[in-house]
């Protein structure tokens, strides 16, 4: 049993298009998250929801939408594609907030605009 | 702006050397956490730490957070080619508002 689990792991689309990338956990947790790795392998935390309700979201392009229709699926959407938004994307959940509660991740969704 | 440097950036070694990756900021952390990645993969939970001067070993890996809760170490004890992976120290604040800052990350490669 997988406990995130993203789709797609890989995406590789055009410049202008709209895509949409699915993360659920099963793990029971409250809080779920985005981040974003570069290439440089640096991660950075894009949004984070506690049952539902949106508690972070840093400077990002409101290209990037995210939607969480209960506390066990976050999903992440993307408009209008620039190449710059090449990166691997990494859904994680957390029992709680931060303090003591690790982080559990997905597998990452490698996306490639072209 | 909270940043978490670790140093050093790659790190090249045989099998059976020790090596110690460490996690520095001038920010006080609630709690530090530690994760390894290995490629294709997210990155994994090692281990937690809650307590300035807190140390915890995980079978060959030694944790330690800093006295002021501004830095921690990783030290591992004769490497093996298994524990090849990028190493992550993350940072901690006490409110569900903060964001686990991860730090810049250390590549190791352990050598047969």
């Amino acid at each position: 049993d997988t406990a995130v689990s993203q789709t797609p792991k890989y995406l590789v689309t055009q410049m202008g298009n709209d895509k949409s990338i699915k993360c659920e956990q099963n793990l029971g947790h409250d809080t779920m998250y985005w981040y974003k790795q570069d290439s440089k392998k640096f991660l950075k935390i894009m949004f984070s929801y506690n049952n539902k309700e949106l508690i972070i979201n840093e400077t990002v392009p409101n290209r990037f939408s995210p939607k969480s229709p209960d506390k066990a699926h976050l999903n992440l959407h993307i408009n209008s594609l620039e190449l710059g938004d090449s990166a691997v994307y990494f859904c994680a959940s957390s029992q709680g907030w931060t303090g003591n509660y690790g982080y559990t991740f997905g597998s990452g969704t490698r996306l490639t605009v072209v | 702006t909270q940043l978490l440097e670790q140093s050093p950036q790659f790190l090249s070694i045989q099998e059976g050397e020790n090596l110690t990756v460490y996690c520095n900021s001038s920010s006080v952390f609630s709690s530090l956490q530690w994760y390894r990645q290995e490629p294709g993969e997210g990155p994994v939970l090692l281990v937690t730490v809650v307590t300035g001067g807190e140390v915890k070993k995980l079978k060959r890996l030694t944790f330690q957070f800093g006295d002021a809760r501004k830095d921690s170490s990783l030290h591992i004890t004769a490497a093996q080619p298994g524990d090849t992976g990028l190493y992550l120290c993350a940072g901690a604040g006490a409110y569900n508002t903060d964001k686990l800052i991860f730090g810049t990350g250390t590549r190791l490669q352990v050598f047969p």
